[in-house]
């Protein structure tokens, strides 16, 4: 079945240094993925989105690059902040906007 | 606050009694979503309605358990004969029926936290 997985678990990284997050896809005929940042005790908040026909995304502080050729995501976090600690997920979306997650990987920014 | 609102926060049962949790959405949004997440994994879709009618359902979604929306706005999930397996995070969302670019993002609600004992 379809399934969205991330490469890493745990990333360590000092404040204001790049953050980059990944995520790996099995549906090739997917066409739109949103990134998830998820505090603890908190709900998933939208950060960014991108549908299949761009490469490349970008809002303020973070870019989402899209690879279809080896169905991979990516998100790329500009001059980490402590209040960036969290769990970032992946999530591609379904007929009905039903979303399919994947694992999560926890960012943790060092002082 | 005209986020997504759950209620309750946080909810602990005895193994076997029965539980419902109540999702208040955007008041603007035709679509209302449940999923469940349990610690260190993504949420995992449990079903969704569209205005009233509930139009799909996981397979995740035993027969133990039921989710309504009888006005289109609030929706509840009710958990019965509860089991210790069903201790998740529940977490709700809504949004606006796809369109445009972004007109699909889901607002989530912070979740009801049940924990069965």
């Amino acid at each position: 079945g379809e399934s969205v997985g991330l490469h890493l678990p745990t990333l360590s990284v000092q404040e204001g240094d790049n953050s980059i997050i990944n995520c790996a896809y099995s549906n090739s005929a997917s066409d739109y993925f949103i990134w998830y940042k998820q505090e603890s005790g908190k709900g998933p908040q939208f950060i960014i989105d991108i549908r299949s026909n761009m490469d490349k995304r970008q809002g303020q502080r973070v870019t989402v690059l899209l690879n279809k050729t080896v169905k991979h995501l990516s998100l790329q976090i500009a001059a980490t902040q402590p209040g960036d600690s969290a769990v970032y997920f992946c999530a591609e979306i379904f007929q009905g906007g039903k979303l399919i997650f994947g694992q999560g990987t926890e960012l943790s920014v060092k002082p | 606050d005209t986020g997504v609102s759950q209620d309750p926060r946080h909810k602990i049962t005895k193994r076997g009694q029965n539980v419902t949790f109540r999702c208040d959405p955007i008041s603007e949004h035709n679509r209302l979503y449940w999923y469940r997440q349990t610690l260190g994994q993504g949420p995992e879709f449990l079903t969704y309605f569209q205005n009233e009618a509930q139009l799909e359902k996981s397979r995740l979604l035993s027969d133990r358990f039921s989710a309504e929306r009888p006005k289109g706005s609030f929706s509840t999930l009710e958990i019965q004969r509860t089991e210790q397996g069903d201790s998740a995070m529940y977490l709700c969302a809504s949004s606006r029926s796809p369109g445009r670019t972004g007109d699909a993002e889901a607002f989530f609600g912070q979740g009801t936290r049940l924990t069965v004992v």
